[in-house]
């Protein structure tokens, strides 16, 4: 199984920083099989980007992702309010299973 | 907008069988674009890949895909007439406690059976106690 590890655990900044979220696997992820979840508290993750760089339908042009083979980033240029979440990644290249990162938590400086 | 919903008993006791049902509003299960799948969510495990099925229209079957570690217990079913999907873990312990999502998942057509999931459910917590 493709293990992710996601860094850092928790990170805190205030509304209109730029955050940067890091993603690595212990082996390569083929053809950048690789997805970005939001949580919020008491709801369903909701997909924000797939295939590395590739934005779910409805989502802001602030989230953008990036990187191959063991190093995924995902960063949110300019942070609003309503991004202050628990972000997941998501490989789904080497399957079964499909496995996910342990969650970086954005909180509100 | 497609919608999805879990419904199911919230209380299992152990060595029982949970099982739960996905009704899928807004758009036909029978879509050839699309796969369907649960996944599961505990604090000690974090999310968890359960299974997908694949729903074919030609041959009105289904062809599931499980995670490894929990194929020897799970089986995922399809039911056309209801719109439906269901879970069902047998032998469930306490290790088996969490949230479960019912998912959909898109579908290529490259003959790859395990992507990324685009439309989730709120999901249903499950408890198993005695």
């Amino acid at each position: 199984d493709i293990l992710l590890t996601q860094s850092p655990g928790t990170l805190s900044l205030s509304p209109g920083e730029r955050a940067t979220l890091s993603c690595r696997a212990n082996q390569s992820v083929a053809s950048n099989y690789l997805a970005w979840y939001q949580q919020k508290p008491g709801q369903a993750p909701r997909l924000l980007i797939y295939g590395a760089s590739s934005r779910a339908t409805g989502i802001p042009d602030r989230f953008s992702g990036s990187g191959s083979e063991t190093d995924f980033t995902l960063t949110i240029s300019r942070l609003e309010p309503e991004d202050f979440a628990v972000y997941y990644c998501h490989q789904y290249a080497s399957a079964p299973p499909t496995t996910f990162g342990q969650g970086t938590r954005l909180e509100i400086k | 907008q497609l919608q999805l919903q879990e419904s199911g008993p919230g209380l299992v006791k152990p060595s029982e069988t949970l099982s739960l049902t996905c009704t899928v509003s807004g758009g036909s299960i029978s879509s050839s674009n699309h796969f369907w799948g649960w996944i599961r969510q505990s604090p000690g495990e974090g999310l968890e890949w359960i299974g997908t099925v694949h729903y074919s229209g030609s041959t009105n079957s289904g062809t599931n895909y499980y995670n490894p570690s929990l194929k020897s217990r799970v089986m995922i079913s399809v039911d056309t007439s209801k719109n439906q999907f269901s879970l069902r873990l047998s032998s469930v312990t306490a290790a088996d406690t969490a949230v479960y999502y019912c998912v959909r998942h898109p579908n290529y057509g490259y003959g790859y059976y395990y992507y990324y999931m685009d439309v989730w459910g709120r999901g249903t917590t499950v408890t198993v106690s005695s």
